[in-house]
């Protein structure tokens, strides 16, 4: 399994972007970047995932680097419910494949008003 | 379309009873992953199921813990004996058969007293 690299803890201003960064140097061609967020102990939730190019929901926007070997996570207006630990899983799906997701440490994440 | 389904929410269990945890997953969902957060710990995969099937149990405990997910109903997270430290959430998740779709439930948050 690629291992991702992440900060243990971040904080960012209300209202402004929270960029959250991803080391995963050893991704190999097919897998894909994940990311989800847990809000204090409720279940993890899904954000966004990409192979190669960057992806935008109304969630947030991953921008993967051209060598794949890290991301970043950006969420344009950050809100005070957006304080949780964020976590960025690397990961091959398809038939045949382990199809499990493996969590690291993650990265905290405080909004402060 | 309802989401994973985890039941009881919380569960408390003396020191030596058996705990019983549950989860449904999504319609058109095929299978099913346990993981563990014990407190102030990151989410531990502890196994991946599929109907009448183990594909991966990694992460399961050698002793006191097993999980089926049958043909008809629910999966099951079973833990005999239990101890103090298995107090912790126990959550739930489910895919499609080729790993897209993951999504996560509630929890169970188990007590053992």
């Amino acid at each position: 399994d690629a291992k991702t690299t992440q900060p243990p803890s971040m904080d960012c201003a209300e209202g402004r972007a929270a960029n959250l960064p991803c080391n995963h140097s050893t991704i190999s061609g097919n897998e894909y970047v994940y990311w989800y967020r847990q809000i204090h102990s409720q279940g993890p939730q899904y954000i966004i995932h990409g192979l190669k190019n960057n992806e935008t929901n109304e969630m947030a926007s991953l921008i993967i680097t051209e060598d794949r070997k890290s991301s970043t996570l950006i969420l344009p207006h950050a809100t005070l419910r957006d304080t949780a630990v964020y976590y960025c899983i690397v990961r091959l799906p398809g038939f045949g494949n382990n199809n499990d997701m493996r969590f690291g440490a993650g990265t905290r994440l405080t909004v402060k008003p | 379309n309802a989401g994973v389904m985890q039941n009881p929410r919380h569960l408390v269990r003396r020191r030596g009873q058996e705990a019983r945890l549950r989860c449904s997953p999504m319609k058109g969902h095929s299978h099913v992953y346990w993981y563990r957060q014990l407190p102030e710990e990151g989410l531990k995969f502890m196994v991946y199921l599929q109907k009448e099937n183990i594909i991966d149990e990694s992460g399961m405990p050698k002793e006191r813990f097993s999980a089926e997910f049958p043909k008809e109903g629910p999966s099951i997270l079973r833990i005999q004996q239990v101890v103090r430290g298995d107090s912790a959430a126990y959550f739930c998740a489910s895919s499609t058969l080729d790993g897209y779709g993951y999504t996560f439930g509630s929890g169970t948050r188990l007590t053992v007293v």
